[in-house]
């Protein structure tokens, strides 16, 4: 059965430090990985990462995949109260549909 | 649109009855997925659209759960006789490409149902 497991479950932090966020996986043929934030309302799509070891980056944030040990993580630098959110890792399949499998998802609080 | 939009945005239902959620996709996206997410929890698949046909339901819980998409744009999930443990967020996602792509897919705001 196709598994995402996020660690820590929650992480509380100081405005200005910097976090780094775990995603393993067991999928069969995998696809593609997706990061996602999400407040009180809808997943916000942050990155999608198909290939081992090439960094995505966006700002403050920054992601990579390591597909040969099965694992993400996203990095968060110079943390704001703004970033204060449930982070989402997801797994596509490839497999008919293309759905994705999320992790039960990393609850940070940044504190001011 | 500029995003995918749900309605209604809560929803309380006594047990025992039918609820019917809408959502409408990104203008043109092919496919349309629909999650259930739990207290807690990361969302769980239910089923998927690419245009107007439900090409993979293996996810929905049970017979009473009904998804359509009659004209491959907007779309209804429908829950009859609902239960307490129907009780949920259900996201709606879409994105603009079919199965055999790798492909973004954009959420929107979900629908939180309470059943009593």
């Amino acid at each position: 059965e196709d598994k995402v497991v996020q660690s820590p479950l929650s992480l509380v932090v100081h405005e200005g430090d910097t976090v780094t966020l775990n995603c393993s996986y067991e999928v069969t043929n995998f696809r593609s990985l997706l990061w996602y934030k999400q407040e009180k309302k809808a997943p916000t799509f942050l990155f999608m990462l198909t290939s081992s070891g090439i960094e995505k980056k966006s700002g403050r944030l920054s992601s990579i995949l390591d597909k040969k040990e099965l694992f993400s993580i996203l990095n968060i630098t110079a943390t704001q109260t703004g970033d204060s959110a449930v982070y989402l890792c997801a797994v596509g399949p490839r497999e008919y549909g293309n759905k994705l499998v999320f992790g039960a998802g990393t609850i940070l609080r940044v504190k001011s | 649109g500029a995003g995918v939009s749900q309605s209604p945005r809560y929803k309380v239902a006594k047990r025992g009855q039918d609820v019917a959620l809408r959502c409408d996709p990104i203008s043109g996206h092919v496919s349309l997925f629909w999650y259930q997410q739990a207290l807690g929890q990361g969302p769980e698949f239910l089923t998927y659209f690419q245009n107007e046909a439900q090409l993979d339901k293996s996810g929905l819980p049970s017979d009473r759960f009904f998804a359509e998409r009659p004209e491959g744009s907007v779309s209804t999930l429908k829950i009859q006789r609902t239960q307490q443990e129907d009780s949920a967020v259900y996201l709606c996602a879409s994105s603009l490409k079919g199965l055999a792509f790798t492909d973004t897919q954009y959420f929107g705001p979900g629908t939180r149902l309470t059943v009593l």
